[in-house]
């Protein structure tokens, strides 16, 4: 199984600062199917990141993802105050299928 | 729109089973498989499994083999989750999540929270 070891756990930043989340795996993951997903409280998740790099519809350039392997960063380059909420990674690989990362919670300094 | 609405809010005890509606809307149902992912209070993202809406082959995760049974109906254009012998540790909100065509979950439903309670 291959594990997504997302870090920090908590991140607290402020306003108009740069954020850099990572997401680790415990095997090497095809780039084409490491996505990145957004939660506010009481929401659903929301797609941001797909293909490790490429930006969902409606998402804002500020929002960039990059890697490769085992080793997937998600940026921010300056946050809004609409950005701060819990950010997920997922893969698709063999078995099982689906996995995702345990979280990092992107609070507000 | 893209859009899929799910059923709502459920409780039950231990023991008796669930079953959780996701009705599509503004694409073709039978061409994107559907996923559920479910999530515990406090907690992480969990896969549950998927369904072909076109064919019915499903696939589930280990975890839940043999309590859990996705479906659907193309006439209403729906998939259905059905959890069966419930325990305390299923509470959680279930979500239902297309397939994408790089494997990633977009759109998600709002939510269905599941609560398993005595």
């Amino acid at each position: 199984e291959i594990v997504l070891t997302q870090s920090p756990g908590t991140l607290s930043l402020s306003p108009g600062e740069r954020a850099t989340l990572s997401c680790r795996a415990s095997q090497s993951v095809s780039s084409s199917y490491l996505a990145w997903y957004q939660q506010k409280p009481g929401q659903a998740p929301r797609l941001i990141i797909y293909g490790a790099s490429s930006r969902a519809t409606g998402i804002p350039d500020r929002f960039s993802g990059s890697g490769s392997g085992t080793d997937f960063s998600l940026t921010i380059s300056r946050l809004e105050p609409e950005d701060f909420a819990v950010y997920y990674c997922q893969q698709y690989g063999s078995s099982p299928p689906y996995t995702f990362g345990q979280g990092t919670k992107l609070e507000i300094k | 729109q893209v859009q899929l609405v799910q059923s709502g809010a459920e409780v039950k005890k231990p023991g008796a089973s669930v079953k959780v509606s996701c009705k599509a809307s503004g694409f073709t149902f039978t061409g994107y498989f559907m996923h559920w992912v479910r999530q515990a209070p406090g907690q992480g993202l969990e896969w549950m499994g998927w369904i072909n809406p076109n064919s019915g082959g499903t696939n589930y995760a280990q975890k839940f083999l043999g309590r859990v049974t996705m479906t659907r109906d193309t006439s209403i254009s729906t998939a259905f989750m059905e959890l069966n012998n419930l325990r305390s540790d299923d509470t959680a909100v279930y979500y239902c999540a297309r397939q994408g065509t790089l494997n990633y979950f977009d759109p998600w439903g709002q939510g269905t929270l599941v609560t398993v309670s005595s």
